[in-house]
């Protein structure tokens, strides 16, 4: 079946333009991950969505990064005001329902968005 | 809280030599643990696990890591590379078992560079 996938593939945006990133997660996974990762650093958690509740919005930076999930499908994720510090690459990951004791806690991985912030 | 350390930013290798990417890892609980590898212009895709059992775990495309808990160490290793392993390898944890869906921590991330 199809994977995640994510678009727009890329984006560039003037600073203080608000921009929104969307994710289509594999059919029937109940959990949405979105993390970021700038230019030669690591993958930084920034939401987590159970179904279309978020359990976990620990890692969004500010109160201009906001998601939602509807219908246990699609995500999307909204930058408002965005700054140059937001240029990265947006990654959505799904992984499908069971305790991650039972389902090993893979996360499947879109392709990512890459966000350019003039 | 979890936290990854990949001491290696960049590992150049020649092709067909071995490889040992390192993780070390610090956790306060049981821990499960993934190495990811991210070809240029591709999302990331799961090289193998650890969950349980047997220490020594195989993945895909030759790899194999070992999970040593007295070193809180997941090094990842390949006997011998290919050209086409060249790409970014991520080594991530996530916490305890039966606590449901669990964000990733992952490293800075290795460049693996396989030459000719």
């Amino acid at each position: 079946g199809a994977g995640v996938s994510q678009s727009p593939s890329n984006k560039v945006t003037e600073k203080g333009k608000d921009v929104e990133l969307r994710c289509d997660p594999i059919s029937g996974h109940t959990a949405l991950y979105w993390y970021r990762q700038r230019l030669g650093q690591g993958l930084e958690f920034l939401i987590y969505f159970q179904g279309n509740s978020a359990p976990d919005k620990s890692g969004l930076p500010s109160d201009r990064f906001s998601a939602e999930r509807t219908g246990e499908s699609v995500s999307t994720l909204t930058i408002q005001r965005t700054q140059q510090e937001d240029s990265a690459v947006y990654l959505c990951a799904s992984s499908p329902p069971g305790l991650a004791g039972g389902k090993g806690g893979e996360q499947f991985f879109g392709p990512g968005t890459r966000l350019t912030v003039l | 809280a979890q936290s990854v350390t990949q001491l290696d930013s960049q590992v150049p290798v020649f092709e067909e030599a071995p490889v040992e990417l390192r993780c070390n890892y610090s956790s306060s609980v049981s821990v499960y643990l993934f190495w990811y590898v991210q070809y240029p212009n591709q999302g990331l895709q799961l090289l193998l696990k650890y969950l349980s059992g047997s220490t020594l775990v195989k993945g895909i495309n030759g790899f194999e890591a070992e999970f040593n808990k007295s070193q809180t160490s997941f090094h990842l290793r390949k006997p011998s590379v290919h050209i086409s392993d060249t790409a970014e390898y991520f080594c991530a944890v996530t916490g305890g078992l039966f606590t449901g869906f669990q964000k990733l921590v992952f490293g800075t991330g290795t460049r693996l560079l396989v030459s000719p």
